[in-house]
């Protein structure tokens, strides 16, 4: 089946320093690749909707300057999570593409800012 | 407004007793309905899917899920649990529009031995 690849699965940084995280779809091409951030005890949110060779749609609430969304070709996006705070502090799974109305998940990264 | 609703945070149960987790949507149609689960350590997986046709729909790892359109619900069963069941599972529902994803709050499974 279809594969997404999200790396890295842990990371810890200092408070101030810029983090990224890539999200590959490995055997398929991806136009659309989804960011989600899970709180603690709470669901996922959606964060943005990645385009390939397009600016991110951000969520309401989202600060687009902080969380950095590049999507420079079909098979790769990546978010940065630029001076990282404690706050940002969580859970960030990527998604790509829904074919025959499913979704592809990328395993997650664990981010503690420190 | 399309919403999705898992009315219990946690639900505990004895390995090998029956389970079901409760999901409840909220929509003016006929919905796709999804249920996902995420084991620790582990990224998401597809469990089932609903589109349409049979009500009944068969998933992997031996769950089953029931679309009841007078109850608005998708509740997802298992007759014998397992103590790799443990995990936080999700009832996900696609928007028309772009295919983002409307998020149940998760249900945590705990299995007692």
């Amino acid at each position: 089946g279809a594969v997404v690849s999200q790396h890295p699965s842990r990371v810890i940084c200092k408070s101030g320093t810029s983090v990224k995280i890539e999200c590959r779809s490995l055997d398929f091409q991806a136009t659309t690749m989804f960011w989600y951030r899970q709180f603690p005890k709470q669901s996922l949110m959606l964060m943005a909707t990645s385009n390939e060779g397009s600016k991110a749609t951000y969520e309401q609430g989202v600060e687009k300057d902080k969380f950095l969304i590049n999507h420079a070709s079909l098979t790769l996006s990546t978010l940065t999570v630029t001076s990282a705070h404690p706050e940002d502090s969580s859970f960030y799974i990527c998604s790509a593409d829904l074919r025959e109305e499913e979704a592809f998940f990328g395993q997650g990264t664990r981010l503690t800012v420190v | 407004a399309q919403s999705v609703t898992q009315p219990d945070i946690h639900i505990t149960v004895s390995e090998g007793a029956s389970l079901e987790l409760r999901c409840n949507y909220s929509y003016g149609a006929t919905p796709y309905l999804f249920w996902y689960v995420q084991s620790p350590g582990q990224g998401l997986q597809l469990l089932l899917k609903y589109f349409s046709g049979d009500t009944l729909v068969q998933g992997i790892k031996g769950f089953e899920a029931e679309f009841k359109r007078s109850q608005s619900s998708f509740n997802l069963r298992k007759p014998s649990v397992h103590w790799s069941d443990a995990a936080e599972y999700f009832c996900v529902f696609p928007m028309d529009s772009n295919y983002q994803l409307i998020w149940g709050a998760g249900t945590k499974l705990i299995i007692k031995p």
